[in-house]
């Protein structure tokens, strides 16, 4: 079972548009992490915030937490060709596992 | 090494077959995980191991699941008597410690169980 779900599934967006992606999770976490997989390889780490952070940059990320919500959202500026991906929320429930949502499949045209 | 590395890439079998596959982690990381990552799904979790311990295997599926890591160092994952619901990609990853908080990833196995 995954603890996180991924909103929207799938976006499509144009060149240079901004791209939002939101993450919701069920139980308390001490961290949530957003995770990029471009087609055919790894998982790469993004950004990671804490449960007593409320926002967090990143070059052109900007993600969001709200622990009352139990939710995060990704924000992807400016959005290039290279952003093509599926993007991943991750939680770290105290044990040393990562818990997965089902991710966001960005699709960037040109 | 530079990175965590998995072989094969790609592994084709047939049902009833066992398959091994292994993890390379980046050289002095304690922590390493493995991970199954259905189609079209995110990864989900297997095991981990603190050098040659493995404190949780409580993500393996079954008892044909089960994996090694005898000196700490190197991993295998074997899969003993496939079945098509095996097919998948699987993912190891490593970290310094297992308190910390960021894990490295392969570039994953894609098993295809026939």
């Amino acid at each position: 079972s995954q603890q996180g779900e991924e909103d929207p599934q799938a976006l499509s967006i144009q060149e240079g548009e901004n791209a939002t992606m939101n993450c919701s999770y069920k139980t308390s976490i001490n961290n949530l992490q957003w995770y990029r997989q471009n087609s055919g390889r790894g998982l790469v780490h993004l950004i990671l915030i804490r449960s007593n952070e409320r926002e967090k940059h990143s070059g052109r990320l900007r993600v969001t937490l709200d622990t009352s919500k139990k939710s995060s959202s990704l924000l992807i500026t400016a959005s290039r060709a290279a952003d093509t991906a599926s993007y991943f929320c991750a939680t770290r429930l105290g044990a040393q596992k990562l818990v997965f949502g089902q991710g966001t499949r960005l699709t960037i045209n040109p | 090494g530079a990175g965590v590395s998995q072989s094969p890439r790609y592994k084709v079998t047939k049902r009833g077959q066992d398959v091994t596959l292994r993890c390379d982690p980046i050289s002095s990381h304690a922590t390493l995980y493995w991970y199954q990552q259905a189609l079209g799904q995110g990864p989900e979790f297997l095991t981990y191991f603190n050098y040659e311990a493995q404190p949780d295997k409580s993500g393996l599926p079954s008892d044909r699941f089960s994996a090694e890591r005898p000196e700490g160092s190197i991993s295998t994952l074997t899969i003993q008597r496939t079945e098509q619901r095996d097919s998948a990609m699987y993912r190891c990853a490593s970290s310094p410690q297992d308190t910390q908080e960021t894990q490295y990833f392969g570039p994953g196995t894609r098993l295809l169980v026939l």
